[in-house]
C-alpha cells in the first residue's frame, strides 16, 4: 500500500517531442506528490510538485498531471530538449509526512 | 549557504572495514535522511530522523547505524562493510510539510 509504481524505466524522445512518464499509487492518505530529476553525478533535485486540489500543475514545460480517482499523476515534459535527458523521479507523502515514498526512476534521454 | 554537505565524495573499503558518511546540513531543517541507490532499484531509505537525539529504521536498515546528536549533522555508519554495500550514498535534509534537499551523494566501493 506504500509503493509508488513509476513507468517506463526509460523513454527515448526525439529533440521537440513530449516525454510522459507515469506513476501510480495506492495510499489514499498521500497529499504531496513531487518529482525529482536528477544528473548523473549529482543528487536528485525537485523540479515541480502537486497537492490533490487541484489536476495539473504546470511550471514552463514541465506539467504535472493529478487523477485522484485513478490514483495516478503524470510528468509532462512539453518540446523536450537534450538538456532534459535525466532520470525523473516520482514521489509521494501523506500530510504531515514523515518520509516520501519514491518510484524507481525513469531514464529520460532526449535525442537531438 | 551551502545546503547539504556529504563528505566524503567517494570512497573504496576492503570488506570489513568500518567507515562513517557524514551529512551536514545548515538550512535548520528538522528531518534527515539517508539514502541508498543502485542501479534499477531506485531510491532506497536506510534511516531517518525526524528531530535531534531521534533515528528511526527505513526499507534497508540492516548493516547501518545512524546517530544525530546535533541537529546540524546526520552520520552513518558502516561497522563491517560488505561488498553488497556498495552504493551511491545520498543524504536528504526536510523542511516539515515540503519535499526534500539532497546532497550531492558519496560513491562507496566495498572490494
Amino acid at each position: 500500500q506504500q509503493q509508488v509504481k513509476q513507468s517506463p524505466q526509460s523513454l527515448i524522445v526525439q529533440k521537440g517531442g513530449i516525454s510522459i512518464i507515469n506513476c501510480a499509487y495506492e495510499n489514499t492518505a498521500f497529499d504531496y506528490f513531487p518529482w525529482y530529476q536528477q544528473f548523473p553525478g549529482k543528487g536528485p533535485a525537485l523540479l515541480i510538485a502537486i497537492r490533490p486540489d487541484v489536476s495539473e500543475k504546470k511550471e514552463g514545460r514541465f506539467t504535472i498531471s493529478f487523477n485522484k480517482s485513478a490514483k495516478q499523476f503524470s510528468l509532462h515534459i512539453m518540446d523536450s530538449q537534450p538538456g532534459d535527458s535525466a532520470t525523473y523521479f516520482c514521489a509521494a507523502g501523506a500530510m504531515g509526512f514523515q518520509k516520501l515514498v519514491f518510484g524507481t526512476g525513469t531514464r529520460l534521454l532526449v535525442s537531438p | 549557504n551551502a545546503g547539504v554537505t556529504q563528505t566524503p565524495k567517494f570512497r573504496v573499503l576492503k570488506t570489513g572495514q568500518s567507515m562513517t558518511l557524514l551529512c551536514a546540513q545548515d538550512m535548520n531543517h528538522e528531518y534527515m535522511y539517508w539514502y541508498r541507490q543502485d542501479p534499477g532499484m531506485g531510491l532506497r531509505l536506510i534511516h531517518y530522523s525526524v528531530g535531534e537525539g531521534t533515528t528511526a529504521k527505513g526499507e534497508v536498515p540492516d548493516g547501518y547505524n545512524v546517530s544525530r546528536l546535533k541537529k546540524q549533522n546526520f552520520l552513518l555508519g558502516l561497522e563491517s562493510a560488505a561488498p553488497s554495500q556498495t552504493s551511491v550514498y545520498f543524504c536528504a535534509t526536510r523542511e516539515d510539510g515540503y519535499g526534500y534537499t539532497f546532497g550531492s551523494g558519496t560513491r562507496l566501493t566495498v572490494v
